[in-house]
């Protein structure tokens, strides 16, 4: 079956912009976490999603929001874009939020800030 | 505060022979175990998985892990290694009742013909 979809796969935007990130799950993954990737801070995670609620939520501003739609598709959102916004996007999704089941990825978005 | 740690940056092995990639953590209990491989331009592709059991996990593309629970410790392993195996590897954690997955810095794989 088709894996975790990202879209656009690439965006380049200027500061003070905002941005909408997409990612549609594995068909039957009702859990969506986004984390950012950057050369100097590694990866970090965002927030999760499960049943259109966020479970939990990592140390971003509120610059930073997601939902999730009830197909479990999932979009994130950046307000005001910085020049430190640049990075990798991932998307994972699993099957329910129990913390044994394993996240798969998709290959991201590369958002770049000018 | 919680950790991972992969104390290598950058590995450099030949062709043929083995690796083995260091991971360690610093939890208070037992966290659920990964290990992840990230080829350039792409996202993460689950590697293998600890959650409880026999402490050798086989995972895919021959790749395998053993979990020390003395030495926080769940370091991969490969026996011979191929050109192809050439990416950045990460170990993470997640704890029983968090969601989240806590990911080490990564380790760069070279492989020398």
């Amino acid at each position: 079956k088709a894996g975790v979809t990202q879209t656009p796969r690439y965006l380049i935007k200027t500061r003070g912009q905002q941005v909408t990130l997409s990612c549609s799950p594995i068909s039957g993954h009702r859990s969506v976490s986004w984390y950012q990737q950057t050369p100097g801070q590694g990866l970090q995670f965002l927030f999760e999603y499960f049943s259109e609620t966020q479970r939990n939520k990592g140390n971003f501003p509120g610059r930073f929001s997601g939902r999730q739609f009830s197909n479990s598709r999932s979009e994130m959102n950046v307000s005001t874009l910085e020049l430190g916004d640049s990075a990798l996007y991932l998307c994972a999704s699993r099957n329910g939020p129990s913390s044994n089941q394993p996240q798969h990825f998709g290959d991201g978005t590369r958002l770049s800030i000018l | 505060a919680q950790s991972v740690t992969q104390p290598d940056i950058h590995i450099t092995v030949s062709e043929g022979a083995s690796l083995e990639l260091r991971c360690n953590y610093s939890y208070g209990a037992t966290p659920y175990l990964f290990w992840y491989v990230q080829s350039p331009g792409q996202g993460l592709q689950l590697l293998l998985k600890y959650f409880s059991g026999d402490t050798l996990v086989q995972g895919i593309k021959g790749f395998e892990a053993e979990f020390k629970r003395s030495q926080s410790s769940f370091n991969l392993r490969k026996p011979s290694v191929h050109w192809s195996d050439a990416a950045e590897y990460f170990c993470a954690v997640s704890l029983e009742y968090g969601n989240k997955l806590v990911f080490g810095a990564g380790t760069i794989l070279r492989v020398k013909s």
